[in-house]
């Protein structure tokens, strides 16, 4: 389950099972989203991205949704692995922005049970 | 791909010491190539813009005579942190876009651990 508190929150999952992390970001106006994920020590890796005028991208073993209405952005991640266990930022930023606009969320680390 | 490479990965070092970070997209040219720092458990926060051939852009609060950019070409950027002190310890974490477009993802280096003693 989630917990959120003076940590990153944390989902942790059993292997094997879809994983769905969420992201509520902050501007409205926000027209382009990215999720990374980042392993312990690393820089973030780009995972998929999605435009505001899409509401559903599929990658290999990853979907994500977006829900303008409610400025909710999500992750699934299928059949999740061990080697999934990291943490996952969403990103926004604007139409026509700079490219330093990009904006960070706070992160959910994704712990997989074996 | 695009990779971006980052170096050194760890640096541990006295206070008063300035330490240069360096960062190369290996299979791409960047004009634009940004610097972040980050903190245990929290995301990233963005510290400047470096662009090349100009003078970087730094974010509110950023000293720019304390982290200074250097872009000297299409596949280099440096940040270096001078009279480091402890409270500059952190992760420091560049990235670099192929085209600069607002609706490209910026891909990250694997971030320099910096530990000042």
């Amino acid at each position: 389950g989630e917990s959120v508190g003076l940590h990153l929150p944390t989902l942790s999952v059993q292997e094997g099972d879809n994983s769905i992390i969420n992201c509520a970001y902050s501007n409205s106006a926000s027209d382009y989203f990215i999720w990374y994920k980042q392993e312990s020590g690393k820089g973030p890796q780009f995972i998929i991205d999605i435009r505001s005028n899409m509401d559903k991208r599929q990658g290999q073993r990853v979907t994500v949704l977006l829900n303008k209405t409610v400025k909710h952005l999500s992750l699934q991640i299928a059949a999740t692995q061990p080697g999934d266990s990291a943490v996952y930022f969403c990103a926004e930023t604007l139409y026509g922005g700079s490219q330093g606009n990009l904006i960070f969320g706070k992160g959910t680390k994704l712990s997989v049970k074996p | 791909g695009a990779v971006v490479s980052q170096h050194p990965s760890r640096v541990i070092c006295k206070s008063g010491t300035s330490v240069k970070i360096e960062c190369r997209s290996l299979d791409f040219q960047a004009t634009t190539m940004f610097w972040y720092r980050q903190f245990p458990k929290q995301s990233l926060m963005l510290m400047a813009t470096s662009n090349e051939g100009s003078k970087a852009t730094y974010e509110q609060g950023v000293e720019k005579d304390k982290f200074l950019i250097n872009h000297a070409s299409l596949t280099l950027s440096t940040l270096t942190v001078t009279s480091a002190h402890p409270e500059d310890s952190s992760f420091y974490i560049c990235s670099a876009s192929k085209t600069g477009a607002w609706d490209q993802p910026q891909h990250f280096g694997d971030g320099t651990r910096l530990s000042i003693l």
